[in-house]
């Protein structure tokens, strides 16, 4: 299994600001991926998160709109900028189990509201 | 990855089983048929996958048919902690991506 946990949990933002969320594994992990959820939706996926190598975008998601770090086997961040209140979501994170990618753990989530 | 259909809600008996439908009619030999869940305000959690064998933990039973078109998740007896949105999942992807579809929200009843 994995543990991930995920800072802040929740936050309210003014718009036009920017908002980095930390997700932390227990252990150490190629790949990690990040995933927005808007208020009442499904989870869609924004990117992965390769260690050692710049972020891979899912189709509708950009750089610029949404950094990605990655600095080590255990961590990533993502950044939301220059939010707009249609940024309202709850943003998660998520990695493997140790020795399978065929089951995926997720954090708590963050829930952003942008006023 | 294929398209996955599911009906978008279900009410189920507790002590009851549960089983969930998917459908996947243009699933490709590769693509694995996951499924997750999500309880109120927490993040999804795995419950089983399979490929062409039918699977069984300690969560759950997954039924592929022999085409592979569609499969059904069984919660064997159904609890009110298993109150969630289901998720059935084909993918191909090695590294554990994930493509959510709409999910199906079970609602167990005393």
């Amino acid at each position: 299994s994995a543990v991930i946990s995920q800072k802040p949990s929740r936050d309210i933002c003014q718009r036009g600001t920017s908002l980095t969320i930390q997700c932390q594994v227990d252990s150490q992990v190629t790949m990690m991926f990040w995933y927005r959820q808007q208020p009442g939706q499904s989870l869609t996926l924004i990117a992965t998160a390769n260690q050692g190598s710049e972020a891979t975008y899912e189709s509708g998601f950009v750089i610029d709109k949404f950094p990605i770090s990655r600095p080590n086997l255990t961590f990533s961040t993502l950044t939301v900028s220059n939010m707009s209140p249609e940024d309202s979501s709850i943003y998660l994170c998520s990695a493997p189990g140790l020795g399978s990618y065929n089951e995926q753990f997720f954090g708590p989530g963050t829930r952003l509201t942008v006023l | 990855d294929a398209k996955t259909t599911q009906p978008p809600s279900m009410d189920c008996a507790e002590g009851r089983a549960a089983n969930l439908p998917c459908n996947h009619s243009t699933i490709s030999g590769n693509e694995y048929v996951y499924w997750y869940r999500q309880i109120h305000s927490q993040g999804p959690q795995y419950i089983i996958h399979g490929l062409k064998n039918n699977e069984t933990n300690e969560m759950a039973s997954l039924i592929i048919t022999e085409d592979r078109k569609s499969s059904t998740l069984i919660l064997p007896h159904a609890t009110l902690r298993d109150t969630a949105v289901y998720y059935c999942i084909a993918s191909t992807d090695s590294w554990g991506k994930l493509q959510f579809g709409a999910g199906t929200q079970v609602v167990v009843t005393p």
